[in-house]
Order: structure tokens, then C-alpha cells, then sequence
């Protein structure tokens, strides 16, 4: 199973939105709705900002937000702040039983 | 308070076996689907293995297939990795995680395997 495609790295300016690509197949995110994005501070564990292409964890900040169209799904941060600088994975569950991650993409906030 | 406490990584001989444990409190165990992930140093989260909250299903990548093993004792709230024939591939931070649905959370702080001679 190979990894979804994420662009390596995205910046932005703080307030500007910016938007992280995730491609797959037809056999992961393009047939279920079961893409989650979490996102990663250098040494640390991830964490779950997405999941089901869109829904957000109780709690968690409304300047992220998620989206599918076809094999690919995105993963959107508006208002970016410095906080907001670390790496993003995507991952889907997949027709064999299995998960797939990301390649993974680091944002810096410029 | 959610906690899930990775222990058991170390340094091992390529062709070695390691036993890896996620110590859960806080939630419902048995109620989780239980997944280990693994993140080599400077690179990508890898989908490793999972199993079925009353541990009757297993699940497993191809490049673990055959060689690692997961298990959990539910009156224990423990889940377990025993990797075995360990190669320098292996080397990596090894996570687990609770799934529910299709979502990873939470996850643990992670346990580093060096696979080196």
C-alpha cells in the first residue's frame, strides 16, 4: 500500500489561509468517507484535527476544516498563527483492512 | 484524565525480539479498536497493525506481516506489540493509538526502537 501524496512543505503568512492537499486512489479516498488529518509538533505525539473529511473534535478550533473531492481530500487553516507551525498528516482507511498515512507536510508560518 | 503510556523500546540486535506495551487508562479499553503506528526518525507516520476491542480480529501492514504480533489483555487495559526477526527497518518511534471509528485519538507519547548491531 503506498502513501497518500502530501505536498512537503506550505507556508503562509499569519491571518492567511492555506490549504494542504492529500491524493489517494479510488481503493482509499476516493471510496470512503473515513479521512482524518492530525497534526504534529516536532518531538511530540500527533493529534486528531479531522476526521470523517470534515467533522473536528469537540473542542478543537474552527479555522481548520476538511474537504474531499474525488481521490483527493484537503485539509484547510485559516487565520494561520504561529501555533499552527508543525507537520500535517492525512490518513484513510483502505479496501484491504489496513490504514494508509500521508506522506506527511510541513507549514511554516512565515 | 485519557493516558496511554508506551513502554519496552531499547536498542536491539537486527534478527532480535521486543516486546512493546501501551499501558490505557481513562476510557472504555475494550470498547477500542487498538493500532500501533510507527515513525522512523525524520519521516512519516506507517500504519503498523490493529486489533478488535475483544481482540478476535487482527490486522497487520506487509511489512510486519509474519514477523509481529499484537495482542491486549482487556482486564489489564494493556495492548501489546512482540516484534520479532527485528531488522534496521524497524527502527522507529513506535505510537498506539485508540480508534474509534475511523479516527486515531488518543495517542500515546510514543517508545523509540533502535534496531542496530
Amino acid at each position: 500500500q503506498s502513501a497518500l501524496t502530501q505536498p512537503a512543505s506550505v507556508s503562509g503568512s499569519p491571518g492567511q489561509s492555506i490549504t494542504i492537499s492529500c491524493t489517494g486512489t479510488s481503493s482509499d479516498v476516493g471510496a470512503y468517507n473515513y479521512v482524518s488529518w492530525y497534526q504534529q509538533h516536532p518531538g511530540k505525539a500527533p493529534k486528531l484535527i479531522i476526521y470523517d473529511v470534515y467533522k473536528r473534535p469537540s473542542g478543537l478550533s474552527n479555522r481548520f476544516s476538511g474537504s474531499k473531492s474525488g481521490n483527493t481530500a484537503s485539509l484547510t487553516i485559516s487565520g494561520l498563527q504561529a501555533e499552527d507551525e508543525a507537520d500535517y498528516y492525512c490518513t484513510s482507511y483502505t479496501g484491504s483492512i489496513t490504514y494508509v498515512f500521508g506522506t506527511g507536510t510541513k507549514v511554516t508560518v512565515l | 484524565e485519557v493516558q496511554l503510556v508506551e513502554s519496552g523500546g531499547g536498542l536491539i540486535q537486527p534478527g532480535g525480539s521486543l516486546r512493546l506495551s501501551c499501558a490505557v487508562s481513562g476510557l472504555t479499553f475494550s470498547d477500542y479498536w487498538m493500532h500501533w503506528v510507527r515513525q522512523a526518525p525524520g519521516k512519516g507516520l506507517v500504519w503498523v497493525s490493529r486489533i478488535r476491542g475483544d481482540g478476535r480480529e487482527t490486522n497487520y501492514a506487509d511489512s510486519v506481516k509474519g514477523r509481529f504480533t499484537i495482542s491486549r489483555d482487556n482486564a489489564k487495559h494493556t495492548l501489546y506489540l512482540q516484534m520479532d526477526s527485528l531488522e534496521a527497518d524497524d527502527t522507529a518511534v513506535y505510537y498506539c493509538a485508540g480508534v474509534l471509528g475511523a479516527r486515531f485519538d488518543p495517542w500515546g507519547q510514543g517508545t523509540l526502537v533502535t534496531v542496530s548491531s
